[in-house]
């Protein structure tokens, strides 16, 4: 098992540029998760999704949408990036409010 | 609102030593409590997932104790190991249905040889 993988693992985008950040778990796990960690923050949780088709907003939201096509997959986009949106990204999945299993975590750097 | 504290902020000891990471948080009402491992540059790894109706769970040298009603959890590492080495972050989720993990800013631990 792969477990939780993300894609990509580092990107730099111009201010203003979009993107998709890709989620992927093999666990069969029905809850899935967006985080954010920054230094002096600790780790925050952007959106989050209950099962296939659904989402539902976390701590800081804002500046990202989310999709959950398919159960195993969970979209993270950023449709004009700001420099406040640098930070390095971590998805997670649970078979239900049990156990997180978090991805390797993506790092994006906005100029 | 949740606060999920962890004190102190870093740990440094030599090896062979027993030690204990604290974490407070403010709302006992929670569902679970969970400790993670995070080496430099890498994701979280579990380690122990407490339900609220625990006390404490054990999985090779650590060990981990929850008091709701006092809202503190500690993790204790018996024995430990230059491998030790890492940040440990404690995380409670407020309830089933609030899928929200609070984790707290995380204690980084040095072992040395």
């Amino acid at each position: 098992n792969a477990g939780v993988t993300q894609t990509p693992k580092f990107r730099v985008l111009k201010t203003g540029q979009s993107m998709t950040l890709l989620c992927a778990q093999d666990m069969n796990h029905e809850y899935m998760y967006w985080y954010r960690q920054d230094p002096g923050m600790g780790l925050r949780l952007i959106h989050y999704s209950v099962g296939e088709g659904t989402t539902a907003k976390g701590e800081v939201p804002d500046g990202y949408n989310v999709s959950r096509l398919k159960k195993q997959n969970f979209l993270l986009g950023l449709e004009s990036a700001a420099p406040s949106q640098t930070s390095v990204y971590f998805c997670a999945s649970s078979y239900f409010s049990l156990k997180q299993f978090f991805g390797p975590g993506t790092r994006l750097t906005v100029l | 609102k949740q606060e999920v504290t962890q004190i102190p902020a870093a740990l440094s000891v030599p090896e062979g030593e027993n030690l204990v990471l604290n974490c407070s948080f403010t709302d006992s009402a929670i569902y679970n409590l969970q400790w993670f491992r995070q080496d430099p540059g890498k994701g979280l790894t579990s380690l122990l997932l407490i339900q609220s109706s625990q006390r404490e769970q054990t999985s090779g040298r650590l060990n981990a104790s929850l008091d709701k009603s006092s809202g503190r959890s500690t993790l204790y590492i018996a024995a430990s190991q230059p491998g030790d080495s890492a940040t440990y972050l404690c995380a409670v989720l407020a309830g089933s249905g609030s899928e929200k993990l609070v984790f707290g800013k995380g204690t980084k631990l040095t072992v040395n040889p």
